[in-house]
């Protein structure tokens, strides 16, 4: 299978501040990339997406950024906020049938 | 309500019998998908569907069989369930293509003893 990994299992932030989380890729055909987030008890919801003729997406408070030199791949949130607080996939996906997720980063926000 | 359904949300079930984990979409897309979560390896695919009679194996597809005879349903069969198939399920659904953003279903929590 792909290879999609996080290079932090858990991130901590004060409210207020801005969070990054990082995700690798492994495999240069992936032409498209999603960010879920999913909070205890629930199903991922989706966040934002990326395609790979972009290097850059806005969204409401949350940036998505790749790097398809070094297949990498991050989520910034700007003031992060209490219910921020989730674990957050990103997943990449190839010809536009599979899906391959990373395996998570917890964020948790500190009020 | 645009929504994906899944039922039951928890199963408690022993080796060998079968079950069937039912899976609904009200928003008339014609992708559907199911994952496995679990701790360490996080969402799996398992199986896919890009539109009815039209499935495909995923990355994890041995001991599933899935069916998609109506656009909107999409079950996920497991006809002799084992032990190391104890997990969190996902359904999930979009417009068109995997490409597409995709909506979860709320998860099957699947216990076999």
């Amino acid at each position: 299978g792909e290879s999609v990994g996080l290079h932090l299992p858990t991130l901590s932030v004060q409210e207020g501040d801005n969070s990054i989380i990082n995700c690798a890729y492994s495999n240069s055909a992936s032409d498209y990339f999603i960010w879920y987030k999913q909070e205890s008890g629930k199903g991922p919801q989706f966040i934002i997406d990326i395609r790979s003729n972009m290097d850059k997406r806005q969204g409401q408070r949350v940036t998505v950024l790749l790097n398809k030199t070094v297949k990498h791949l991050s989520l910034q949130i700007a003031a992060t906020q209490p219910g921020d607080s989730a674990v957050y996939f990103c997943a990449e996906n190839i010809s536009g049938n599979q899906f391959y997720f990373g395996t998570g980063t917890s964020l948790t926000v500190i009020p | 309500e645009a929504q994906v359904t899944q039922n039951p949300r928890y199963l408690i079930t022993v080796t060998g019998k079968k079950l069937t984990v039912t899976c609904s979409q009200n928003m008339n897309h014609e992708y559907m998908s199911w994952y496995r979560q679990d701790p360490g390896l996080g969402l799996r695919q398992i199986y896919y569907s890009m539109n009815v009679e039209v499935t495909d194996k995923g990355d994890v597809p041995e001991g599933y069989k899935v069916s998609r005879k109506e656009k909107r349903n999409f079950p996920l069969i497991l006809e002799s369930p084992s032990p190391n198939q104890t997990s969190l399920y996902f359904c999930a659904s979009s417009l068109a293509r995997a490409g597409d953003e995709q909506y979860f279903g709320p998860g099957t929590r699947l216990t076999v003893t």
